[in-house]
């Protein structure tokens, strides 16, 4: 089975200071981690994901998440915020030795940038 | 750039109406799913495709059901819709097969349903 928690509903932070968006995952085996963000009235776009390797991601917008196995967790990283990031993120996981393809979303933090 | 189009961004429709939501997909994905979102509850599958005519129940199949007779298509099908099924609709679709779970899901920008 495999599961993901992102704690937070919301997260608040000023424009210019840094940002973390919580993650923590569940799987048997081991994961492909995903962030994704989703604007006001649209869909999800992809930002970035972990599958192997350096535990660092970088992504689109300026973000980067980092992976860390020993506390199962995939936070996601902005060294400093704008207002335009203010949206709905969604992490996700897939277990890729539990034989399915289906990813699955946690319930989404919605980050909000105060100018 | 992969497409995922949803042919309704509003709906509105009465209890107990028959409720189509369309999906097409121009990047010859293999796979095709449809989400609900709720505050709070984030994206939970109603059902996924992994071919045509093929279709698999997700988390939460009951009162839905699905159609895949094109690979590019993918329908959502409300037989009686209900006020509980008012919600926020999103088709995805993702190339390969199931050992690609690296890939990224490509979404659309979403239906918004209300059941009046």
């Amino acid at each position: 089975a495999q599961s993901v928690a992102q704690p937070e509903d919301q997260v608040n932070v000023a424009e210019g200071n840094p940002l973390t968006v919580k993650c923590t995952y569940s799987v048997s085996g081991n994961p492909y981690l995903f962030w994704y963000v989703q604007y006001p009235n649209r869909g999800l776009q992809f930002l970035l994901k972990y599958i192997t390797g350096d535990n660092l991601v970088k992504g689109s917008y300026g973000f980067e998440a980092e992976f860390n196995k020993s506390q199962t967790s995939f936070h996601l990283k902005k060294p400093s915020a704008l207002v335009s990031d203010s949206a709905l993120y969604f992490c996700a996981v897939r277990d890729f030795t539990g034989g399915s393809y289906i990813p699955t979303f946690g319930r989404g933090t919605s980050l909000i940038v105060h100018p | 750039d992969v497409k995922v189009t949803q042919s309704s961004r509003y709906l509105v429709k009465r209890t107990g109406e028959k409720v189509f939501l369309e999906c097409v997909q121009d990047m010859d994905h293999e796979n095709m799913f449809w989400y609900r979102q709720d505050p709070g509850l984030g994206l939970r599958l109603i059902y996924f495709s992994y071919d045509v005519k093929m279709k698999e129940k997700g988390d939460i199949p009951e009162g839905y059901s699905v159609s895949r007779e094109k690979k590019e298509r993918f329908s959502l099908i409300l037989e009686s819709a209900s006020t509980n099924q008012t919600s926020m609709y999103l088709c995805a679709s993702v190339s390969g097969t199931g050992l690609s779970g690296a890939n990224v899901l490509t979404f659309g920008a979403g239906s918004r349903l209300t059941v009046l």
